[in-house]
């Protein structure tokens, strides 16, 4: 168990939905990433806070937006929701920055129908 | 020149013999390589990291090899287990502040 939890676990929808999903860093870890990962793929790295800022931005569709807290959870939200969309989403989080270790929750799968 | 080239895909190993996974870069300001293990169903979770101060990095029956001049570094899983059989990732990253940089992936099978 890394300390880090999402929620939920599952989460089915329809296409043009908008869902969220909720990460819950470990404590007093400052550091909050969002991940995505399809079936049998990489790893792609959608976006980086840190202590309630925006620190980085990877491959991050329009349609997706997150935030993070202060009491330092976060929240990736997924809007008009396409098939493609189906993925597992994992959240990580780290003490400070990027090479500080990353512990990664158990994920959500996402399930667009 | 952001890019880790992460070789091979999918690698099958028996039981006893040494897995060996290869990473690329082309940074050469990249200064923290760390290797993270993904069991099927789980978020991945590192496993060894290394600076490029040292060549070679010994953690159990895992190492990491680095060639700075190269700009390559590798994973050694000696007498692989079918309890290794996992997706490995390899990373890089510049100094504290900016983002790993993932390798594709490898999905290792550990026959019995």
């Amino acid at each position: 168990d890394s300390g880090v939890t999402q929620t939920p676990k599952h989460l089915i929808t329809a296409t043009g939905q908008r869902v969220t999903l909720r990460c819950s860093p470990r404590s007093g870890d400052l550091s909050v990433y969002w991940y995505q990962q399809s079936l049998d793929q990489g790893l792609q790295f959608l976006i980086h806070y840190y202590n309630g800022e925006e620190r980085a931005k990877g491959n991050i569709l329009e349609r997706f937006s997150a935030q993070q807290f202060p009491d330092l959870h976060s929240e990736l939200n997924l809007s008009s929701l396409e098939l493609g969309d189906s993925a597992l989403y994992f959240c990580a989080s780290s003490v400070g920055l990027f090479t500080d270790t990353q512990y990664f929750g158990p994920g959500t799968r996402l399930t667009v129908l | 020149q952001q890019q880790v080239k992460q070789s091979p895909q999918s690698l099958i190993v028996q039981k006893g013999g040494i897995s060996i996974i290869n990473c690329a870069y082309e940074n050469t300001a990249f200064d923290y390589f760390p290797w993270y293990q993904q069991f099927p169903g789980k978020g991945p979770a590192l496993l060894i990291a290394i600076r490029p101060d040292v060549s070679e990095k010994k953690e159990g029956r895992f190492t990491i090899s680095f060639n700075k001049s190269a700009k390559q570094f590798s994973l050694h899983i000696m007498d692989s287990q079918p309890g290794d059989s996992a997706t490995y990732f390899c990373a890089a990253s510049r100094e504290q502040g900016y983002q790993l940089i993932w390798g594709a992936g490898t999905k290792l099978i550990i026959k019995p």
